[in-house]
């Protein structure tokens, strides 16, 4: 379908891990990304991967893609509550001139203390 | 250096009025997009430019919706007639080029009563 999906909500205790997943849309898209979105702010771009890799780590950040299941996680260690805002998976595909953006609905993590 | 800034933060007005919605991107970059996000959803795709040319406007959602954007830089979002669900906060991001991460500006929350 046309549609990124992620689940709405997710809720962690302070210092655990959180998984957020995300299905995509299309197996040929070449970069997935997540994206943070905090409160009255913009999204700010956490981290990407390239369609080619299964694993991206990051400091406390880790990316896992599947692309036969066109599935997508983000993994944050040591969970702070800095961490609580709405997460975003997007992927981008098409061709020059023609390339398309589709972002999920975002997951809201709620990091309690 | 400057991130993406956008014009005003907040727009209240009538149904039936016009409303232009102002993106500066950051310096040099190429590509800007426009995308809009209503409460509780995710991203809505609306239309992005490579320089002055807009290849995607599929995204728009009436013909009351349009945009431009001079000299490879600033882009204004207009929507005349406004009706009550063009309610939303309208986001603009940019990237160096076409693919590249998208840096995003702050919003404008459009208030149509």
């Amino acid at each position: 379908g046309e549609d990124v999906e992620q689940s709405l909500f997710l809720s962690v205790r302070e210092g655990d891990s959180s998984v957020i997943n995300c299905t995509y849309t299309d197996s040929s898209s070449t970069y997935l990304y997540w994206y943070k979105q905090e409160p009255g702010a913009g999204l700010q771009l956490l981290t990407y991967i390239f369609s080619n890799m299964d694993m991206k780590q990051d400091q406390r950040l880790t990316v896992l893609l599947n692309k036969k299941d066109k599935h997508l996680s983000l993994r944050i260690a040591d969970t702070q509550t800095g961490d609580s805002a709405i997460y975003f998976c997007a992927e981008s595909k098409g061709t020059s001139g023609t390339y398309k953006y589709i972002f999920g609905t975002g997951t809201r993590l709620k990091v309690l203390a | 250096g400057a991130g993406v800034s956008q014009s005003p933060s907040n727009k209240v007005t009538e149904k039936g009025k016009d409303v232009e919605l102002r993106c500066d991107p950051i310096s040099g970059h190429t590509a800007l997009y426009w995308y809009r996000q209503s409460l509780g959803q995710g991203l809505e795709f609306l239309i992005y430019f490579q320089g002055n040319s807009a290849p995607d406007k599929s995204g728009l959602p009436s013909d009351r919706f349009s945009a431009e954007r001079t000299g490879g830089s600033v882009s204004t979002l207009t929507i005349q007639r406004t009706q009550q669900e063009d309610s939303a906060v309208y986001l603009c991001a940019s990237s160096p080029r076409e693919r590249d991460e998208q840096y995003f500006g702050p919003g404008t929350r459009l208030t149509v009563t």
